[in-house]
């Protein structure tokens, strides 16, 4: 796709349930994120994949988040056993592995924990 | 470690006026890249400027230009003739070595008519 595309939208999800949310970067971008942003609030970081290297997890806030990113390509942020504060909206981003380029955001998965 | 701080929650102008939005950074490293992001209401964020560390330069972008002072590791983003349709969450953010970006909290601007 020309975007990157973050599925689903929309998540409702019963507290102490598993989620998983999925991001399709832009085909040859190396580098993906995932940010995490509360409402109104700031993109608190969450993890880094670029290329084949081991990915950054320094911004995983428990044991219950982890993320894969397979072929290079496609991510898939898991949420275990949900907690009422893990609701946010959920950012993927894509950028080319050089230093100064744009990273480009898809629209974001808002997951509420009921 | 990285960090960036915006320190302006939230701004409010009337159109057509001059808004500046302030970020501070921290970083070690002498190669580095700066960028304002614009995240409106419908969520999707949007590059607005991106300057470059070793270009003494400030970035422009037609209304948006930047005060970029190295020295004081400061990064402010002014917008000329405000609009309607600058309303929005700005991020500052900062990308360096091994490419993490890291963005600060956010400055919240309304641009009323």
């Amino acid at each position: 796709g020309a975007g990157v595309s973050q599925s689903p939208s929309n998540k409702v999800t019963e507290k102490g349930k598993d989620v998983e949310l999925r991001c399709d970067p832009i085909s040859g971008h190396t580098a993906l994120y995932w940010y995490r942003q509360s409402l109104g609030q700031g993109l608190e970081f969450l993890i880094y994949f670029q290329g084949n290297s081991a990915p950054d997890k320094s911004g995983l806030p428990s044991d219950r988040f982890s993320a894969e990113r397979t072929g290079g390509s496609v991510s898939t942020l898991t949420i275990q056993r949900t907690q009422q504060e893990d609701s946010a909206v959920y950012l993927c981003a894509s950028r080319l592995k050089t230093l100064n380029t744009e990273a480009f955001f898809g629209q974001g998965t808002r997951l509420t924990v009921v | 470690a990285q960090t960036v701080t915006q320190s302006q929650p939230e701004m409010s102008v009337q159109e057509a006026e001059t808004v500046t939005l302030s970020c501070t950074y921290d970083t070690s490293e002498s190669n580095y890249y700066l960028f304002w992001y614009k995240q409106p209401p419908s969520r999707q964020m949007i590059l607005v400027i991106r300057q470059e560390a070793y270009k003494q330069q400030n970035a422009t972008e037609n209304r948006f230009s930047v005060n970029f002072q190295k020295a004081a590791k400061s990064f402010s983003l002014k917008i000329s003739d405000s609009q309607l349709g600058d309303t929005a969450m700005y991020f500052c953010a900062e990308s360096q070595g091994a490419q993490k970006l890291v963005f600060g909290q956010g400055t919240r601007l309304t641009i009323n008519p």
